[in-house]
């Protein structure tokens, strides 16, 4: 069974500029969170979807930041504009239901210049 | 607001050693805690999951427990390998009352086991 996959592994880009992240969670979990660490801090809940819905997107920094997760499979989130305070790196989770173990997918490392 | 801290930061043993790693929460309503390793440049792998009702989880050479009341948990490490070494994180589920699966992270041990 094929883990949480994340899409870029890395990501450099400048102030100012879009970005997109993409998460695929473990097939036929309807639960999928994101999260992020940012300079060199501990990691920090972003939202979280079931299935297409936002369940809670109470970490989300500001407006600059929009997930979405159409159709209730694969989730993207995208920063636009980026500062350079949203480089880090931003992680995708899933579970099976709720209250059950979230696995992790490897991140994408986020620069910005 | 929920606070989770671990102790050690960082850990270095000689290989065989039993470990005990430390994770402390301010808000004793959890719902969940979750252990993890995070190995450098690599996403975070989930170790055990002990839920709600639940004392303590084992798995192979691990052995978690918790301890809702006094806000504390350990991780047990017995007989450490030089494949252990690595970053273990402790995270709490928020608060049951709010009907939220959000994971609170500490800040991690790291863990380095020499052979």
């Amino acid at each position: 069974e094929a883990g949480v996959t994340q899409f870029p592994s890395h990501s450099v880009i400048e102030k100012g500029q879009t970005v997109t992240l993409r998460c695929d969670p473990i097939s036929g979990h309807d639960n999928l969170y994101w999260y992020r660490r940012v300079m060199g801090k501990e990691i920090k809940f972003l939202l979280h979807f079931v299935k297409e819905s936002k369940q809670d997107e109470s970490g989300m920094p500001n407006n600059r930041f929009l997930a979405e997760r159409t159709g209730g499979t694969y989730s993207t989130l995208k920063v636009q504009p980026a500062e350079l305070e949203d480089s880090g790196v931003y992680f995708c989770a899933s579970s099976l239901n709720r209250g059950h173990e979230q696995y992790f997918g490897p991140g994408t490392r986020l620069t910005v210049t | 607001k929920q606070e989770v801290t671990q102790i050690p930061a960082a850990l270095s043993v000689p290989e065989g050693e039993n470990l005990v790693l430390n994770c402390s929460f301010t808000d004793s309503a959890i719902y969940n805690l979750q252990w993890f390793r995070q190995d450098p440049g690599k996403g975070l792998t989930s170790l055990l999951l002990i839920q709600s009702s639940q004392r303590e989880q084992t798995s192979g050479r691990l052995n978690a427990s918790l301890d809702k009341s006094s806000g504390r948990s350990t991780l047990y490490i017995a007989a450490s390998q030089p494949g252990d070494s690595a970053t273990y994180l402790c995270a709490v589920w928020g608060h049951q009352a709010y009907n939220t699966d959000k994971l609170i992270f500490g800040t991690g041990t790291r863990l380095q086991v020499f052979p």
